[in-house]
């Protein structure tokens, strides 16, 4: 199985800041990457997918980049609805997908 | 527009069995996998498995298999999660997502989730 590991667990940004999250990957998963968003009380919303492409309706206040096992989430400019956790999920290893374990965007 | 709607939050005693409904609308049902999620409280997402629409075939992942099973009722656009035998560790939300593809001209994403239902919270307590 591979293993997401995200990092930071929390990162404390300010409004209007730039927020910047890492996934790993224990072994290569090329550009087989999505990142989803989950705010409380709610289900994820896809956002990224291929590792650097915008999903239907994502603002581009949002970027992905990455390749093999480093990846990283770009929020440019945090606006308030954006404060939320983040998942980034592997689907390269199919039939076994695998999500991190998160990173909480907080308000700084 | 598309929607998964599921069925309510439940409270059940250890060793009793529960089954989630997901219910599909605005698409065609047998056109896109469903797959399940699970995310125990203050806990992050694990994926559970999949069914083909089409065939009814079930796929677990790891740590799933024996107690879940995943079925379909196709007539009424619905999946179902059953679990059995619960246990306290099982106390969780589970998420039904629809399962989509996207090209472009230079290849192919498979295994996204592009809608969610909004969670059935299942709760095992004696």
């Amino acid at each position: 199985e591979i293993v997401m590991t995200q990092s930071p667990a929390t990162l404390s940004v300010s409004p209007g800041e730039r927020a910047t999250l890492s996934c790993r990957a224990s072994q290569s998963v090329s550009s087989n990457l999505a990142w989803y968003q989950q705010k409380p009380g709610q289900a994820p919303r896809l956002l990224i997918y291929g590792a650097s492409t915008r999903a239907t309706g994502i603002p581009a206040r949002f970027s992905g980049s990455g390749s093999g096992t480093e990846f990283t989430l770009t929020i440019s400019s945090l606006q308030s609805e954006d404060f939320a956790v983040y998942y980034c999920q592997q689907y390269n290893n199919w039939p076994s997908l695998t999500f991190g374990g998160g990173t909480k965007v907080e308000i700084k | 527009q598309v929607q998964l709607v599921q069925s309510g939050s439940e409270l059940k005693k250890p060793g009793a069995s529960v089954k989630v409904s997901c219910k599909a609308s605005g698409y065609t049902f047998t056109s896109y996998a469903m797959n399940w999620v699970r995310q125990a409280p203050g806990q992050g997402l694990e994926w559970m498995g999949w069914i083909n629409t089409n065939t009814g075939n079930p796929t677990y992942a790891q740590g799933f298999t024996g107690r879940f099973v995943f079925s379909l009722d196709t007539s009424v656009s619905t999946a179902y999660l059953q679990i059995s035998s619960l246990k306290a560790e099982d106390t969780a939300v589970y998420y039904c997502a629809r399962e989509v593809e996207y090209c472009s001209s230079t290849s192919c994403h498979y295994h996204l989730f592009d809608y969610w239902g909004q969670g059935t919270l299942v709760t095992v307590s004696s």
